[in-house]
């Protein structure tokens, strides 16, 4: 399953909000659960990546409430509000619904 | 914490071992997972085992050349790769896969990272 990230890459003041795009080429939504099968990641510069979102909206343990995931189907996005010089990295979102494929990733800058 | 050993130089055609060791949780209720990112590129999954080292899955990129095991009385995973060309040029990550019922590898996204080895093929 292909995901199409945008923009490849953007530039947010200080405090402002983010918002990532993550396409899919199909849809990673179960009939089963009913669940989206989407992730997504945060790489600081010179890090590994590091676990997000899950579930397309469910946020993972210590993760700020700044970040939310939505969409559903074969269209997601991330939003970061209150933007913080932290924040700054490679955004990539992750289908988990067949073998896992990963976005192109989105640059986020201050 | 996962730790990744065994990175390098080889040439193409040639071969090379990874391994990585956990600790911190209770490595065999997990899948692991291999994921690897080329410079300046984004994330790519490479290949996962399930908690009991029975089923294993691999990218199309990968598959026939690659081989992944586990010994959980040590808390390592491997990564064996063969016929390494220049595409295989990437640093690698060893990935934690969420918690399923028996570390079963149906869903799989990663909770937890190590650094990464880096891997260079090049004549």
């Amino acid at each position: 399953i292909v995901l199409t990230q945008s923009p490849d890459s953007l530039a947010v003041p200080l405090g402002e909000r983010a918002s990532i795009n993550c396409r899919s080429g199909r849809t990673v939504q179960s009939i089963a659960n009913n669940k989206n099968h989407l992730a997504w990641y945060r790489q600081k510069p010179g890090q590994p990546p590091s676990l997000l979102i899950y579930w397309a909206s469910t946020r993972a343990s210590g993760v700020p409430d700044r970040f939310s995931g939505s969409g559903s189907g074969t269209d997601f996005n991330l939003t970061i509000t209150s933007l913080q010089a932290e924040d700054v990295g490679l955004y990539s979102c992750q289908q988990y619904y067949s073998s896992p494929t990963f976005g192109q990733g989105t640059r986020l800058e201050i | 914490q996962l730790l990744e050993t065994g990175g390098g130089f080889v040439q193409p055609g040639g071969s090379l071992r990874l391994s990585c060791v956990a600790s911190g949780f209770s490595f065999s209720r997990h899948g692991m997972a291999w994921v690897r990112q080329a410079p300046g590129k984004g994330l790519e999954w490479v290949a996962s085992i399930d908690g009991p080292g029975t089923g294993t899955k691999f990218a199309d990129s990968v598959g026939g050349r690659f081989a992944v095991s586990r010994d959980n009385s040590k808390n390592t995973v491997f990564l064996e790769m063969n016929d390494l060309g220049v595409e295989d040029t990437a640093k690698y990550y060893c990935a934690r896969n969420v918690l399923t019922v028996d570390g079963a590898i149906g869903i799989q996204f990663f909770d937890s990272w190590g650094q990464g080895a880096l891997v260079t093929v090049s004549s």
